[in-house]
């Protein structure tokens, strides 16, 4: 069965600092995949998505990048971190060879606090 | 602002019936979704339903969709103390997905 895995699970950063998260997927090959943030009280926001190994959209300009680096890890980044990148980081994948629903799955998600 | 538009918030008794409704603006899309989001959680895949259809049930859940006005329902029959959660619509297309704001449902006894 596939799991997808996101971590940290919680981080606080000063503003400035750079920022890693990552995303991994077990149990399926050349899925997409997708960053959403969420922001306190209010729904998803669509931030990257990638199709395959170094193919990344983003949906909104911002302080951020995305990076897919292996077929199953999608990394969220930023080089100086501000306030207004807190919120609710959530990684998804979806399989696209043989499905048929455009289902997507979602990871545990990160809190990410800047300061 | 959000192509996808849902009521905040929804209050309901313990085993009484809970509804939520969303519209949802692109005719286009495939599928439409319900997620559960429990507090501090990622996202979970309740139900979806195919755009050809008219409802779906699954357990205590029933889905209705009305095409003609771009109207998506959930009902839980039943509700408990764990149906407390913020609950997603959302549509698909091109393979994403346009999210709701969430409705947040409360069970009281």
């Amino acid at each position: 069965s596939q799991t997808i895995h996101q971590w940290p699970a919680t981080l606080v950063q000063p503003v400035g600092s750079p920022l890693s998260l990552e995303c991994t997927v077990e149990g399926t090959s050349n899925p997409n995949l997708y960053w959403y943030r969420q922001a306190a009280g209010r729904g998803l926001q669509l931030l990257f998505y990638s199709v395959g190994i170094g193919q990344i959209s983003s949906e909104v300009p911002q302080n951020l990048s995305a990076s897919r680096p292996q077929d199953r890890q999608f990394i969220l980044s930023s080089k100086k971190l501000l306030l207004s990148d807190s919120g609710f980081y959530l990684c998804a994948w979806m399989m696209i060879a043989g499905g048929f629903t455009d289902t997507q799955y979602f990871g545990p998600g990160t809190r990410l606090t800047v300061l | 602002g959000e192509d996808v538009e849902q009521s905040l918030f929804l209050s309901v008794r313990e085993g009484d019936s809970s509804v939520i409704n969303c519209t949802y603006t692109d005719s286009s899309s495939t599928y439409l979704y319900w997620y559960k989001q429990e507090p501090g959680a990622g996202l979970q895949l309740l139900t979806y339903i195919f755009s050809n259809m008219d409802m779906k049930q699954d357990q205590r859940l029933t889905v209705l969709l009305n095409k003609k006005d771009k109207h998506l329902s959930l009902r839980i029959a039943d509700t408990q103390t764990g149906d407390s959660a913020i609950y997603f619509c959302a549509e698909s297309l091109n393979y994403k997905l346009s999210f709701g704001a969430g409705t947040t449902v409360t069970v009281r006894a």
